[in-house]
């Protein structure tokens, strides 16, 4: 069983560029969430993803943007790169529409450098 | 801003110790989950603990939970070279959301 998978893994890109980030759920998971960690801090919050819909986002701009597909997998975009958004990007999944008290699983992470 | 925040911010142990981290929280919670995080990688997770438990065990994991006190604590038995990580508590406050502190670094000497 698969668990949360993402790509790309390592990827660097040029202030001003945008990227595209990509992750699949974890088999019978519904629900996507995303999380920025930057170096030696804790997971930050940008947003979640049930049926499609952005149904809840963190304190994050709106060049932070994403997509859910039907087949659940999800997609963070950013626009117009800073350096503070070096970080590494984390996909979450759960079931039952991200019902309160699942388990929630950790991909291994997209690592994006801006330079 | 961070929920949770870990207690110590690090620790270095002999193996064989035992290890054990606290994490404060501000606001009510329904559950509290714990992920260790090894060097650039991503989170895996440990014990989840529901706010009307007050202990749970997993292999040489155990977690308590005093809502009262808003506080967890994971203690590590008998660790290991492997358990060296970064360990990071997470509430859940029914909001679709785990907010996160900044982590307890456990480094386990040989």
């Amino acid at each position: 069983d698969a668990g949360v998978t993402q790509s790309p893994t390592h990827l660097i890109k040029t202030r001003g560029q945008q990227v595209t980030l990509r992750c699949s759920p974890k088999s019978g998971h519904d629900t996507v969430s995303w999380y920025q960690q930057a170096l030696g801090q804790g997971p930050q919050f940008i947003f979640q993803y049930y049926e499609e819909e952005e149904r809840q986002r963190g304190n994050f701009p709106d060049r932070f943007s994403g997509h859910q597909f039907p087949n659940y997998s999800s997609e963070l975009n950013v626009n117009a790169l800073l350096l503070g958004d070096s970080a590494l990007y984390l996909c979450a999944s759960s079931a039952l529409a991200g019902m309160s008290g699942n388990t929630i699983y950790f991909g291994e992470g997209s690592w994006l450098t801006v330079v | 801003s961070q929920q949770g925040e870990e207690d110590p911010q690090a620790l270095s142990i002999q193996e064989g110790e035992n290890a054990t981290m606290n994490c404060s929280y501000k606001t009510s919670i329904n559950n509290l989950q714990w992920y260790r995080q090894n060097s650039g990688r991503g989170l895996v997770h440990l014990i989840l603990i529901r706010s009307n438990e007050r202990e749970k065990h997993s292999g040489r994991l155990r977690v308590t939970l005093d809502t009262s006190k808003k506080s967890s604590s994971l203690l590590i038995t008998a660790s290991r070279a492997a358990d060296t990580a970064s360990y990071f508590c997470a509430t859940d406050a029914n909001d679709y959301k785990l907010s996160f502190g900044a982590g307890t670094t456990v480094t386990v000497r040989a």
